[in-house]
């Protein structure tokens, strides 16, 4: 039970190149969710999901667009990369229910110059 | 929407010592408060959390306490060892439609000294 994975581990991209972020995990959880940790700010929820074939926008979604094909996935898409993207980029998933706990990944970490 | 705040953002403790971080939270229907710690390089991991209708838990050397009127909860940490110098968040969600959606502080730098 590798629980969350992400996919890769370090980045770097030029302003308006493309890339897509990988999450996958395998505990059969229908919620995942996007954050960006920025020094100071915390992590902040870019985009989430609560099942397969759903997404819904999070604090700060400019810029970003996700996918969930299948279940145990949950990609993150920059279109056009911008220094302000620069971040590190966790996923997370949990249970549906109440007051459930957040699973986090090891993080990718992006840098756009 | 929701806002965290947390403070302080960073502690300096001796080894042995107790270390007290603080949160805030503005919307009163919030019900769900976990703790993360943050390790250099690696993704958040929960250490403790707390729902709505407790006031206060406990695992070992770490206790959450939540005051709902006042809208505010903390994490103590006694014994404190080199080994708990981590970065600390404290997190708010809601129940209903917000799915379990987290919203965090701004964390807390915890460094032990031996």
């Amino acid at each position: 039970n590798a629980g969350v994975t992400q996919t890769p581990k370090f980045r770097v991209l030029k302003t308006g190149q493309s890339m897509t972020l990988l999450c996958a995990q395998d505990m059969n959880h229908e919620y995942m969710y996007w954050y960006r940790q920025d020094p100071g700010m915390g992590l902040r929820l870019i985009h989430y999901s609560v099942g397969e074939g759903t997404t819904a926008k999070g604090e700060v979604p400019d810029g970003y667009n996700v996918s969930r094909l299948k279940k145990q996935n949950f990609l993150l898409g920059l279109e056009s990369a911008a220094p302000s993207q620069t971040s590190v980029y966790f996923c997370a998933s949990r249970v549906t229910g109440y007051q459930e706990t957040q699973y986090f990944g090891p993080g990718t970490r992006l840098l756009v110059l | 929407g929701e806002n965290v705040e947390q403070h302080p953002s960073t502690l300096s403790v001796q080894e042995g010592d107790s270390a007290v971080i603080k949160c805030t939270y503005s919307d009163s229907a919030s019900n769900y408060f976990p703790w993360y710690k943050q390790e250099l390089g690696k993704g958040p991991q929960l250490i403790i959390d707390i729902r709505s209708n407790v006031g206060e838990k406990k695992d070992q050397r770490i206790a959450v306490t939540l005051n709902k009127t006042a809208k505010h909860f903390s994490l103590h940490i006694t014994e404190t060892q080199p080994e708990d110098s981590a970065v600390y968040f404290c997190a708010a969600s809601g129940g209903g439609t917000s799915y379990g959606k987290l919203t965090f502080g701004q964390g807390t730098i915890l460094t032990v000294h031996p």
